[in-house]
């Protein structure tokens, strides 16, 4: 069965270093996502991508995020200067059609030091 | 702010019995509700959904029932196996918000002993 895979499962950073979280959607949707849940709270979402732009983003996805399709199968998210607050659970989704039953992957935990 | 709410962060149920998985909501917008299962080191999996204009729909064991005026909704999983302990996610969304619009509750920890 076709699934959304994430790298690295883990990363490790210090404040202040840039780190890229990678993602290969499921190869015929069109619709890809980040969320991310800071541990004991809920799942929030950052920011929606479609046709190889931005199609809707949060209120946490500020200038230091950033998104990106480099070829045909992956979808990374860049945090350019990460803050301990940055401290997560990343998931990626893909969905077809842009509906809510998103397909997620398995998640990068983030651990900003 | 918390617009879904799921206020039992742990839910302990015997196998073979029905587990109740509760979940609130503050948005009167809302207006289609899903819920979500993840197990450890797994992404969230969707499981079941309803739509504002239904007040009940099934899926072999699993059953979620939206009351809209009390602004609740339920998963009822009957009977309960071992298989079904996870972290189970409530969320909602409203028309044409699509994923985008999708508000998750903090998820509730469904341990089902033997």
């Amino acid at each position: 069965e076709p699934e959304v895979t994430q790298t690295p499962s883990h990363q490790v950073t210090q404040m202040g270093q840039e780190v890229i979280l990678r993602c290969v959607p499921i190869s015929n949707h069109l619709y890809f996502y980040w969320y991310r849940q800071i541990l004991g709270q809920k799942v929030e979402f950052l920011v929606s991508f479609y046709n190889n732009e931005i199609s809707e983003k949060s209120e946490i996805f500020d200038d230091q995020f950033s998104v990106e399709r480099p070829d045909g199968s992956n979808f990374t998210l860049k945090i350019r200067s990460t803050k301990l607050e940055d401290s997560a659970m990343y998931f990626c989704a893909s969905t077809p059609w842009g509906d809510e039953k998103l397909f997620f992957g398995s998640g990068t935990q983030l651990s900003v030091l | 702010d918390q617009q879904v709410k799921q206020n039992s962060p742990s839910l302990s149920v015997q196998e073979g019995r029905i587990s109740i998985l509760n979940c609130d909501y503050t948005n009167s917008m809302f207006d289609y509700f899903l819920w979500y299962k993840k197990y450890p080191a797994e992404g969230p999996t969707f499981l079941i959904s309803i739509s504002s204009i239904k007040d009940k729909n099934e899926d072999g064991r699993f059953t979620v029932f939206l009351n809209k005026s009390a602004k609740h909704l339920s998963l009822h999983i009957v009977p309960s196996q071992p298989g079904d302990s996870a972290v189970y996610f409530c969320a909602a969304s409203y028309s044409g918000g699509g994923a985008d619009g999708l508000t998750f509750g903090k998820g509730t920890h469904l341990i089902i002993q033997p």
